[in-house]
């Protein structure tokens, strides 16, 4: 068990650029989830993927926002045009059933 | 998922227990309480879980009131590695979908 995979760990961009996270789940788990947290904030919840299939989306994740996981295997999460207000840690967690095993993070700042 | 309450920070000695309170008095017969932890700069890392009957392993342990309306959080003996912000969820497994809806938490400080 090699844990949750996240890639990069920090990005920094300016505002109008496109970003692109990679997740590597634990191997065997079937789901995949996205959160965003902000300083002082819990995370919150982005979308939810079982297998390949994008299976929930939250309002947080507007039309510049899309998400993929093809294969069922890991997944991408990209912001287009990206703007100050998304300066976040974006958290990728995978599970099995009931327990989420989180990875550590893609730290974002847009400038 | 059941709202949950927690106050925003705690500190406790080294060594000693920590007790961290939860109130949930709107958890419904089927949703579970998990607890979760977040140390700086890494993701949020699970603790433990219960229904109704008291919880034990080998991080902690969680005691939950009869009435359900209320739990804690119980690390035997805290180590400055434990300061963490600790999270409190109620969450109902009954579907496909396991996510979780995290709070602001309780900030726990370890001092030496």
């Amino acid at each position: 068990d090699t844990g949750v995979s996240q890639d990069p760990r920090h990005k920094i961009t300016k505002r109008g650029q496109n970003v692109t996270f990679r997740c590597d789940p634990i191997s065997e788990h079937n789901r995949l989830y996205w959160y965003r947290q902000t300083l002082g904030q819990g995370p919150e919840f982005l979308t939810y993927f079982q297998n390949e299939a994008q299976l929930e989306k939250s309002r947080l994740l507007s039309d510049r926002f899309s998400a993929e996981r093809p294969k069922g295997s890991f997944s991408t999460l990209e912001i287009q045009r990206t703007e100050q207000g998304d300066s976040a840690m974006y958290l990728c967690a995978s599970s099995l059933a009931e327990k989420l095993f989180f990875g550590s993070g893609t730290q974002l700042s847009v400038l | 998922d059941a709202k949950t309450t927690q106050p925003p920070s705690m500190d406790c000695a080294e060594g000693r227990a920590a007790n961290l309170p939860c109130n949930h008095s709107t958890i419904s017969g089927n949703e579970y309480v998990y607890w979760y932890r977040q140390i700086h700069s890494q993701g949020p890392q699970y603790i433990i879980h219960g229904l109704k009957n008291n919880e034990t392993n080998e991080m902690a342990s969680l005691i939950i009131t009869e009435d359900r309306k209320s739990s804690t959080l119980i690390l035997p003996h805290a180590t400055l590695r434990d300061t963490a912000v600790y999270y409190c969820i109620g969450f109902n497994s009954g579907g496909s979908n396991y996510k979780l809806t995290f709070g602001k938490g309780t900030l726990l400080t370890v001092n030496p």
